[in-house]
């Protein structure tokens, strides 16, 4: 057990709708990523909060955003859903930048 | 931009010494690191090396560097089917503004056949 949780653990939905990630970092992690692994792109980085504020983004689509809230616990939404997002959904959260927690990962399904 | 490259899979027997390869192409990288992921969970950081360091072993595990090639490699000793995993290798990459950005390879599934 990392430390991390993700809810919910799988999600169906329908093309063209919105849902909700959500993230508890570990205590006293400040940071925290966002990952999306899919079979044919592999793990990519989205995007990184420190502390409440957006850090870095990697390959995070228009149509996807999050933010980090003062408890420090992250949401990504994921908006006009399509097939193609269906892909497991990774948090992970870390002190120095160093070593990297990850949680068990949301499953995404878009039918 | 920054890249880490991994063959896709790997079979090996029980028993047998498994080496996962790794090249990279940032050459400001700080550490580098070897994350496994289990089926159907996150990631889990296996071990790490500093970039100025050519060799570091832990256990059955050890990780060589060749920072003027760009190549990371771990060999897993006495290879167990609990060791089946994806094994993803990850470059952290020097400071800028303020932030470190890690990049993680596609990652190789080991199969350890019994």
């Amino acid at each position: 057990d990392s430390g991390v949780t993700q809810t919910p653990k799988h999600l169906i939905t329908a093309t063209g709708q919105r849902v909700t990630l959500r993230c508890s970092p570990r205590s006293g992690d400040l940071s925290v990523y966002w990952y999306q692994q899919s079979l044919d792109q592999g793990l990519q980085f989205l995007i990184q909060y420190y502390n409440g504020e957006e850090r870095a983004k990697g390959n995070i689509l228009e149509r996807f955003s999050a933010q980090q809230f003062p408890d420090l616990h992250s949401e990504l939404n994921l908006s006009s859903l399509e097939l193609g997002d269906s892909a497991l959904y990774f948090c992970a959260s870390s002190v120095s930048g160093h070593e990297q927690f990850f949680g068990p990962g949301t499953r995404l399904t878009v039918l | 931009g920054e890249d880490v490259e991994q063959s896709l899979f790997l079979s090996v027997r029980e028993g047998d010494s498994s080496v996962i390869n790794c090249t990279y192409t940032d050459s400001s990288s700080t550490y580098l690191y070897w994350y496994k992921q289990e089926p159907g969970a996150g990631l889990q950081l296996l071990t790490y090396i500093f970039s100025n360091m050519d060799m570091k072993q832990d256990q059955r595990l050890t990780v060589l560097l060749n920072k003027k090639d760009k190549h990371l490699s771990l060999r897993i000793a006495d290879t167990q089917t609990g060791d089946s995993a994806i094994y993803f290798c990850a470059e952290k990459g020097a400071n800028s503004g303020g932030y470190q950005k890690v990049t993680f390879g596609t990652g190789t599934k080991l199969q350890v056949i019994p």
